[in-house]
């Protein structure tokens, strides 16, 4: 079966670092992407990574390990702005995206 | 805006109601879509045009229809729904070009209520 297992939800602290944990399981694998949704708007891009390793984009880094079907996203230096949903999502052999249901995260001050 | 624009962003209707949601993207894009997202549910794909016909139909009931008139518009019409369907609709675009990454753009969603 298709799976994508991800924290509910997470808080932490503004400034803080925070690491939002990801595990796939699909039929196929063509990439693994995160969304960002803030209460009430459209899911944004933020990250896609095909290859294993680190790929970071400015405050934002998101990691991949095929072998091990797992991804996290990294969030530094966190921001109130940063009080949003990540949405975790694979993509098959028939390029269509496996969503996952989604972290909330809530950042206190 | 995302450059993909739905409306109405609500809609109340009871269960004897036909109503419509409407989706229009300026991006260019050739393939579109409808996904359902109800609370601490992963997103589920409805229904995808690639190039205006229809390649995806995830088993949805037939009181979903959606019609897509050309690569820039797509809407789902709704009727004799059920209190189960409230839910938030969204409508995506991409460019599907079998290269890799199908990076969705999404619209801010329509928030459906069925009394």
């Amino acid at each position: 079966g298709q799976n994508i297992d991800q924290p509910t939800e997470m808080t932490a602290t503004e400034g803080a670092i925070v690491q939002i944990n990801c595990t796939y399981q699909t039929s196929g694998f063509n990439g693994l992407f995160w969304y960002q949704q803030h209460a009430g708007e459209a899911p944004t891009f933020l990250s896609y990574n095909v290859l294993d390793g680190l790929e970071e984009k400015g405050r934002f880094s998101s990691f991949l390990s095929r072998s091990k079907g797992y991804s996290y996203l990294l969030l530094k230096e966190l921001q109130m702005k940063d009080s949003a949903s990540y949405l975790c999502a694979s993509m098959d052999s028939n390029y269509q995206l496996i969503w996952g249901a989604g972290t909330k995260l809530i950042i206190k001050p | 805006e995302t450059g993909v624009t739905q409306t109405p962003r609500h809609l109340v209707m009871g269960m004897t109601n036909k109503k419509s949601l409407k989706c229009e993207q300026h991006l260019g894009h050739n393939a579109m879509y409808w996904y359902k997202q109800s609370a601490k549910k992963p997103l589920e794909l409805m229904f995808v045009y690639n190039f205006k016909e229809q390649t995806e139909n995830n088993s949805v009931p037939s009181r979903f229809s959606p019609e897509c008139p050309n690569s820039s518009h797509l809407f789902l019409h709704l009727h004799t729904l059920q209190p189960e369907d409230s839910a938030l609709y969204l409508c995506a675009s991409s460019h599907l070009d079998g290269s890799g990454a199908n990076v969705l753009t999404f619209g801010a969603g329509s928030r459906l209520t069925v009394l």
